[in-house]
């Protein structure tokens, strides 16, 4: 089946640093990665479409200077946290859509538990 | 109101019993629906999709009620490894493939 990466797994920094989490499609192309975010006995929610050769689209709410989004490659897409704070404490989920992504199966991969101090 | 809502329980029952998950969305242009299952700390992963004319896949049973705008999943003779966070998920109609989900359900199946 498809599989879908993330890098790393688990982070805690200090406050005002930047994270950089990478989503990795394995056997597969993604022109369409999304990135969620799912805070503690919260739902995953949306943060931005990423959308491979052009600009990510950002979901009402989230700010894209604090987190900007690279899809440079296929199969590549990473989320930058920038001047992390505690309140960005979070499960950071990406998810990769082999073709359309209206019609196809997203992918999730394992998450990265971000724990800024 | 929230896109998508669950009863987030969580439902404890034994080992055997059959149990029922509701979910309600809000957006009559709803285009796909899907159950999916989270492990604690896990990422989601698919259990099945939901259609008007019912879905069966084993002991499990998921059917949409589009006029309603109600889905729902039915679990038969629940085994301890059915214990997870069951989340019910919808596609808007459009060509982003955004999906919604909702709080999630916990399940714990106790022997």
């Amino acid at each position: 089946g498809a599989v879908v990466s993330q890098h790393p797994s688990r982070v805690i920094c200090k406050s005002g640093t930047s994270v950089k989490i990478e989503c990795r499609s394995l056997d597969f192309q993604a022109t369409t990665m999304f990135w969620y975010r799912q805070f503690p006995k919260q739902s995953l929610m949306l943060m931005a479409t990423s959308n491979e050769g052009s600009k990510a689209t950002y979901e009402q709410g989230v700010e894209k200077d604090k987190f900007l989004i690279n899809h440079a490659s296929l199969t590549l897409s990473t989320l930058t946290v920038t001047s992390a704070h505690p309140e960005d404490s979070s499960f950071y989920i990406c998810s990769a859509v082999p073709g359309l992504a209206s019609a196809n199966e997203q992918f999730f991969g394992p998450g990265t538990r971000l724990t800024v101090l | 109101r929230k896109e998508v809502e669950q009863d987030p329980g969580p439902f404890n029952v034994p080992e055997g019993a059959t149990v029922a998950f509701n979910c309600t969305y809000s957006n009559s242009a709803s285009q796909s629906f899907f159950w999916y299952r989270q492990d604690c700390r896990k990422e989601p992963k698919l259990l099945m999709s939901v259609y008007s004319s019912g879905n069966e896949d084993g002991r499990f049973t998921a059917q949409l009620n589009r006029a309603s705008q109600y889905i729902s999943l039915l679990i038969r003779d629940s085994k301890l490894s059915d214990s997870a966070t069951y989340l019910c998920v919808v596609r808007i109609s459009s060509n982003t493939g955004k999906l919604i989900f909702g709080q999630g359900t916990t399940l714990q199946v106790k022997p």
